[in-house]
């Protein structure tokens, strides 16, 4: 069975500043994605970011880079120059195997706060 | 263009009634997805179609039926709503990233 955990419920950042929210993971699967959405208050799930479980190298997107430790089963997203529109929830999730559907297992969520 | 869409955004009903949501997406993709994201704010996989195929069914209650006429669509129809069945619901589709709807409120009075 797949596990995500982000043991930060909630966090502060300063505009401007960089942010990095925690992911762990757990699964017996060699091959795996790993995905950051991000939820405002509005309440849609935008996608922020992907990383392959392959992939040497870790992906960035604009202002979003995510630290992939394949061997500490970690994928933290890093949210750089933070903006008062960063605040939100953020959500990191795995996706399964084809033959499991390629569901997405997701973690609790982390509430990011932005202050001016 | 919207991707994945969904109707209705709010639903109010009371316990008992039948309802149904509908999701469209105009991605190409083959999988399409049914989750549910309760007060908390968890998320958690419903049900799971390719190509108008069910693959998952994560011991959702029997009262939640999904149906997907073509690949490009998947709704969902409930029955006899109970105060539980509350929550925000996504329907999502994915090719090599997965893209959810804008989420349907359902409150069960």
């Amino acid at each position: 069975a797949q596990k995500i955990t982000q043991t930060q419920p909630g966090m502060f950042v300063q505009e401007k500043e960089a942010v990095t929210l925690d992911c762990t993971y757990d699964t017996s699967d060699q091959s795996y994605g790993l995905f950051w959405y991000k939820q405002p208050s509005s309440g849609e799930m935008i996608f922020l970011i992907y990383q392959g479980s392959y992939d040497e190298q870790n992906a960035t997107e604009g202002r979003y880079s995510l630290n992939f430790q394949k061997a500490r089963k970690s994928a933290n997203l890093v949210i750089s120059a933070s903006q008062l529109g960063d605040s939100a929830m953020y959500f990191c999730a795995m996706r399964g195997t084809l033959a499991a559907g390629n569901k997405l297992t997701f973690g609790g969520g982390t509430r990011v706060l932005v202050k001016p | 263009d919207t991707a994945v869409s969904q109707t209705p955004k709010y639903l109010v009903t009371q316990m008992g009634n039948d309802k149904s949501i509908k999701c469209e997406q105009n991605l190409g993709h083959d999988t399409m997805y049914w989750y549910k994201q309760d007060s908390k704010k968890f998320l958690k996989i419903m049900f799971s179609y390719n190509n108008k195929e069910l693959i998952i069914n994560e011991t959702v209650p029997n009262r939640f039926s999904p149906k997907s006429p073509d690949k490009a669509h998947l709704n969902l129809h409930i029955n006899s709503l109970e105060l539980g069945d509350s929550a925000v619901y996504f329907c999502a589709s994915s090719g090599n990233t997965q893209y959810f709807g804008p989420g349907t409120r359902l409150t069960v009075l």
